[in-house]
């Protein structure tokens, strides 16, 4: 059962516009969220995140939407260059140790989405 | 100012076998996680080690173990290897169990055959 789920394997995009990049997540207890960027042959790294108490968190380029209601967030990168080319991962996780089967702090992760950026 | 650095990079074993992957924290950090990668998967986690403890571990057997050391550093032990056992191992460090911003390291790609 996937709590966290990515269903666009890939996504292309021309430099210059705008990519989003979709993630949908089905645990209710989930309070804290997160995007990384992993290029091959290097681990993940950490791009933006968000609080459930919030809706919109920016950082430059990348800015990140959450509709908790929907259970749904989206990346945004505006504007697009050839250098976001890598695969990016959708994580969550509960903010209290009392949810059963998880710990505080434990990451759930997406299968990632695989973006191309095209000069 | 390293960040996380993880050893071997790539290792091959025999179905049956133990291996034993290594991590060092980035610096001022002291809780790691592991975490398998399947091909075509995102990490899954196996463990997280704070203190030198155990402190919580995701749906993995028993033959999944680790350890961390005094100074913070951490070993995974994988024990009668599956060829399902195949999968890329990351490990992340954090500033604190309650941080939830872990820093990954390359990670070790562990094939067994």
């Amino acid at each position: 059962d996937q709590q966290v789920k990515q269903n666009s394997p890939s996504l292309s995009v021309q430099e210059g516009r705008i990519s989003i990049l979709n993630c949908d997540y089905t645990n209710s207890m989930f309070d804290y969220f997160l995007w990384y960027k992993k290029y091959p042959a290097e681990g993940p790294t950490f791009l933006i995140s968000i609080s459930s108490i919030k809706d919109k968190n920016e950082d430059g380029r990348f800015t990140v939407f959450l509709n908790k209601s929907a259970k749904h967030l989206s990346l945004h990168i505006v504007p697009s260059q050839p250098g976001d080319s890598a695969v990016y991962f959708c994580a969550a996780s509960p903010e209290t140790e009392s949810y059963s089967g998880a710990g505080s702090y434990q990451l759930t992760f997406g299968k990632g989405t695989k973006l191309s950026v095209i000069p | 100012d390293a960040g996380v650095t993880q050893s071997p990079t790539h290792l091959i074993k025999t179905r049956g076998q133990q291996v034993t992957l290594r991590c060092s924290p980035k610096s001022g950090h002291d809780t790691v996680s592991w975490y398998q990668q399947a091909l075509g998967q995102g990490p899954q986690f196996i463990f997280q080690y704070y203190e030198e403890e155990e402190r919580q571990r995701g749906n993995f057997p028993d033959r999944f173990s680790g350890h961390q050391f005094p100074n913070y550093s951490s070993e995974l032990n994988v024990n009668a290897l599956l060829l399902g056992d195949s999968a890329l191992y990351l490990c992340a460090s954090s500033l604190d169990r309650e941080s939830y911003e872990q820093y990954f390291g390359p990670g070790t790609r562990l094939t067994v055959t």
